[in-house]
């Protein structure tokens, strides 16, 4: 088996900082995934990443930057962070290829004050 | 559109064995069938998933229609440790690599 940990489990932040958040999996997996989940809502892709240094766009990557400089570690940063969010960011990992399982961290739950 | 079809909440009581439903009446030949659960302030969880066999495993067994147009997830002898939203969903895969998670089933176990 493996964990995935994911640092801050609790981000506040101010309007307008750059706040960034940590995944690490100890899977040996290829793919890694960043989603955000909204309080009611379903997941939404930002980010994810098939193989070390590779970054591909999900469906709500804008205000949002990625980076995979390890195999076993995927960040995510919020460029601008908006007055009043608040949102839970979830990393995830896959071994690789289609339809491979996706394994969740805990999740960063983020504030904006 | 969500494509697949869950009822809002079920609610069982501790050592029942619990039938929880889901329609996807569109799935297409290549779409894996998933199921995860998320408890508060957790991540989602894996329980288990399959094309078109039924899949068992020590969570819960996944009995799948002969048409693949529903499937049930079934926890035997639910304890207070499975309440949790529970969540089918659908993966295709290829250069889709994101999963679609709707709101999902909320189980409430009570002792």
């Amino acid at each position: 088996g493996g964990i995935i940990t994911q640092t801050p489990k609790f981000l506040i932040g101010q309007e307008g900082q750059k706040l960034t958040l940590k995944c690490q999996q100890n899977f040996n997996h290829d793919t890694m995934y960043w989603y955000r989940q909204d309080s009611g809502k379903g997941l939404r892709l930002i980010y994810y990443s098939i193989t070390e240094n590779d970054l591909q766009k999900g469906d709500l990557s804008e205000g949002y930057d990625a980076s995979r400089e390890k195999k076993s570690s995927f960040s995510l940063t919020v460029t601008s962070a908006q007055k009043n969010e608040m949102a839970v960011f979830l990393c995830a990992s896959s071994i690789g290829g289609l339809q491979d399982t996706q394994y969740f961290g805990p999740g960063t739950r983020l504030l904006v004050l | 559109d969500a494509k697949t079809t869950q009822p809002d909440s079920m609610e069982s009581t501790e050592g029942e064995t619990v039938h929880l439903p889901c329609s996807h009446a569109t799935i297409s030949g290549n779409e894996y069938i998933y199921w995860y659960r998320q408890v508060p302030l957790q991540g989602p969880e894996y329980v288990t998933h399959g094309l078109q066999q039924n899949t068992t495993n020590s969570m819960a067994f996944l009995a799948i229609a002969s048409d693949r147009k529903s499937s049930t997830l079934i926890l035997p002898h639910v304890s207070l440790r499975d309440a949790a939203v529970y969540h089918c969903i659908l993966n295709s895969g290829g250069s889709n690599y994101k999963l679609t998670f709707g709101k999902g089933t909320l189980l409430t176990v009570t002792p």
